[in-house]
């Protein structure tokens, strides 16, 4: 069981927009900055936002990220077949340190 | 360029110790803390801990303590994770990755090593 709560899965076809949760606590997402990883099967995570709505530079303006109390939220519009990917949030816990969401499927139909 | 190159997949047996390692290069070493994360088959990601290499400075997460080690070895810009008895349940890929960190708190990992898959079992 994670300390982050995401979807499992999440579905929506080319061109469309998709919207992933995050969901903490006081002790994490309250209290500290979310960041967001893609990761392909078979590869590392990578960073896609950091400090709740940054963009590392590479990462296109189709990705956003906000932050509202203890849930966070992934963005992505322009949905395309090659954003087909597996969706984490991170943040850092006062408790446990650093913490992870369980992942979310993104499927585009 | 910053780089994290892991050490090859390993496949033991139960009961043995393994010490996989993490390669850094492109930046000071010393200066920056590395973490490692393992993911289990089909499962997510879960900090295990962070070595500040300046000073061997190491943070664990209350799940992985007492169970891994975490170490580094300045002289050769390297990051190691070690069991001194490998279960089958430490079956997993484990990550090496560079913490961005303010005040104490990891605020990103970027970038990431490849990975080394472990593979325990009889």
């Amino acid at each position: 069981q994670s300390v982050l709560t995401q979807p499992p899965s999440v579905s929506a076809a080319p061109g469309q927009k998709v919207t992933i949760s995050c969901s903490g606590s006081s002790s994490n997402i309250g209290d500290n900055y979310v960041s967001w990883y893609q990761q392909f099967p078979g590869t590392a995570p990578k960073v896609l936002i950091y400090e709740n709505n940054k963009r590392p530079s590479g990462i296109p303006d189709r990705f956003s990220g906000s932050k509202s109390g203890t849930s966070a939220t992934l963005g992505i519009t322009g949905l395309q077949t090659g954003d087909e990917a597996d969706y984490y949030c991170g943040t850092w816990d006062s408790s446990l340190g650093a913490v992870f969401g369980g992942g979310t499927k993104l499927t585009v139909l | 360029d910053v780089q994290l190159v892991q050490s090859g997949a390993e496949v033991k047996k139960p009961g043995e110790s393994l010490k996989i390692s993490c390669k850094v290069s492109g930046y000071s070493f010393s200066s920056y803390w590395i973490a490692w994360v393992r993911q289990m088959p089909g499962k997510g990601l879960e900090w295990m801990g962070t070595i500040y290499p300046y000073d061997s400075n190491t943070r664990y997460s209350p799940s992985f303590q007492g169970q891994v080690i975490i170490s580094v070895d300045k002289s050769i810009n390297t990051a190691y994770l070690q069991w001194s008895s490998l279960k089958a349940s430490d079956t997993a890929m484990y990550y090496c990755a560079r913490p961005v960190m303010s005040f104490g708190v990891a605020r990103r990992f970027d970038p990431w090593g490849q990975g080394t898959l472990v593979t325990v079992s009889s």
